[in-house]
C-alpha cells in the first residue's frame, strides 16, 4: 500500500465528452506527475505538478490538463475524448527532490466507447 | 532524448528457476534507476532504486545492478514463485531529473 489513492477505478466515457480524474499523494510528498499507460506499453509522461504548479509537460495535447490543490492532491482533466484516450491513467506522487523514489496508484482504467 | 529497452519482451520460466531481466537506456547521465511490477490491470509496485552512485541494490529474492557507463541495469530474481508473474518495468528519470522514461517492461510467467 503507497498511501496514492486514485479515483474512479474505472470509467466509461463517449467519445466527445469530458473527464476528471483524482489522485490523492502520498504524506509528505509535493509533486504529483500524470502518466497515461496503452495496453502493452509502458506508461508515457502527460505532465506533473509541483505546488500547484505545472512542472512539465510531455508530448500530450492542451486538451489533456491538470490542477493541484493545497494539499498537493491532483486532477487530470481531459476534454472532446477520443478513442485512443482509452487507456490505464496513473497518478505518481514523490518528493521534488533529485533521486527520490516515486510512488504510484493504482491507475484508473478510461474507455472510450 | 532518453530511451529505455527492455529484453527479453516476454519470459515464461518453470517454478524455481533463477532469471534475469534486462534494461538499457541510451542517456548514461541519470539521477537513478527505478524497478516496477505491474499486475495486469493494475498500477505500479516499487521494487527497487539504485542511484546513481551504486552498482546494486537488493530486497529478498530481488537483486538489481546498475552499470552506468554501458547503459544497462539488470534485475535477477531469485528461486522464481508463480507470484512472481507479472510485468517487470524499469525507468530513468528523464534529462531533468525528475519524471520517468519507461521500458515498455518484460512479460514474466512463473509456472508452477
Amino acid at each position: 500500500e503507497t498511501g496514492v489513492t486514485q479515483s474512479p477505478t474505472h470509467l466509461i466515457k463517449t467519445r466527445g465528452q469530458q473527464v476528471t480524474l483524482r489522485c490523492s499523494s502520498q504524506s509528505g510528498h509535493n509533486t504529483v506527475s500524470w502518466y497515461q499507460q496503452a495496453l502493452g506499453q509502458g506508461p508515457q509522461f502527460i505532465f506533473q505538478y509541483y505546488r500547484e504548479e505545472e512542472n512539465g509537460r510531455g508530448n500530450f495535447p492542451p486538451r489533456f490538463s491538470g490542477l493541484q490543490f493545497p494539499n498537493y492532491s491532483s486532477e487530470l482533466n481531459v476534454n472532446a475524448l477520443e478513442l485512443d484516450d482509452s487507456a490505464l491513467y496513473l497518478c505518481a506522487s514523490s518528493s521534488n527532490r533529485v533521486g527520490t523514489e516515486a510512488f504510484f496508484g493504482q491507475g484508473t482504467r478510461l474507455t472510450v466507447v | 532524448k532518453q530511451e529505455v529497452t527492455q529484453i527479453p519482451a516476454a519470459l515464461s520460466v518453470p517454478e524455481g528457476e533463477n532469471l534475469v531481466l534486462n534494461c538499457s537506456f541510451t542517456d548514461s547521465a541519470i539521477y537513478n534507476l527505478q524497478w516496477f511490477r505491474q499486475d495486469p490491470g493494475k498500477g505500479l509496485t516499487s521494487l527497487l532504486l539504485i542511484q546513481s552512485s551504486q552498482r546494486e541494490q537488493t530486497s529478498g529474492r530481488l537483486n538489481a545492478s546498475l552499470d552506468k557507463s554501458s547503459g544497462r541495469s539488470t534485475l535477477y530474481i531469485a528461486a522464481s514463485q508463480p507470484g512472481d508473474s507479472a510485468t517487470y518495468l524499469c525507468a530513468v528519470p528523464d534529462n531533468y531529473g525528475q519524471n520517468f522514461v519507461f521500458g515498455p517492461g518484460t512479460r514474466l510467467s512463473v509456472l508452477p
